[in-house]
């Protein structure tokens, strides 16, 4: 049972746009910065958003992020075939003296 | 470029040991936190520890405290992981990450892993 709650899974078609949420509460989400991870298929994670809504260099502007309250979103435009990977949100927790908490993770499937 | 390395996972029983290294290059390691998070097979990211860049600092995730121990080489830009009393549920691929100047940001880039599996 992981500390922030994502859906298992998502799905759309090429050049949809899709949302993953990330659900968590007063002590991480609601109290610090939101990261998101994407893991292409057997490969290592990958930074994908810092701070919210913040892109790496190399990221394309089709990511973005938001966040309100405790509750996080990723939003993926003009989904291509090669975005089909697993997306986890994280955050540290101020709860639990300096841990960092991950979603269960959310596999895309691009149709 | 920065890159990370990790070594040192393998096979070993229950209650054993292992010590996981990764080397960093390509940065000046001292200045960075440095963080494990490990991934057991088919299943989600679970983070393992963090260290401050001076080594003064160290986090652990309650499901390693005490067993695990997190430790750093300035001198070497080396990151290290002491596993003890290791059990089952350790099994993962274990990823060494590099953080930020500040100790509780995010992790980029990450290395490639070395898979730990432990079993009798």
């Amino acid at each position: 049972q992981s500390v922030l709650t994502q859906p298992p899974s998502a799905s759309g078609t090429p050049g949809q746009r899709v949302t993953i949420s990330c659900s968590g509460s007063s002590s991480n989400i609601g109290s610090n910065y939101v990261y998101w991870y994407q893991q292409l298929p057997g490969t290592a994670p990958k930074l994908l958003l810092y701070s919210n809504n913040q892109r790496p260099s190399g990221v394309p502007d089709r990511f973005s992020g938001s966040k309100s309250g405790t509750s996080a979103s990723l939003a993926i435009s003009g989904l291509r075939s090669e975005d089909e990977a697993d997306y986890y949100c994280a955050a540290w927790d101020d709860s639990l003296s300096g841990h960092v908490v991950f979603g269960g993770g959310t596999k895309l499937t691009v149709l | 470029e920065v890159q990370l390395l990790e070594s040192g996972g393998g096979l070993v029983q229950p209650g054993g040991s292992l010590r996981l290294s990764c080397a960093a290059s390509g940065f000046t390691f001292s200045s960075y936190a440095m963080s494990w998070v490990r991934q057991a097979p088919g299943k989600g990211l679970e983070w393992v520890s963090t260290i401050s860049g001076s080594g003064g600092t160290t986090y652990y995730a309650d499901s390693v405290k005490g067993r695990f121990t997190i430790s750093r080489d300035n001198s070497k830009n080396t990151l290290y992981l002491q596993m003890n009393s290791l059990r089952a549920e350790d099994t993962a691929l274990y990823y060494c990450a590099k953080g930020t100047t500040v100790i509780t940001t995010w992790f980029d880039p990450w290395g490639q892993g070395t898979l730990v599996t432990v079993s009798s």
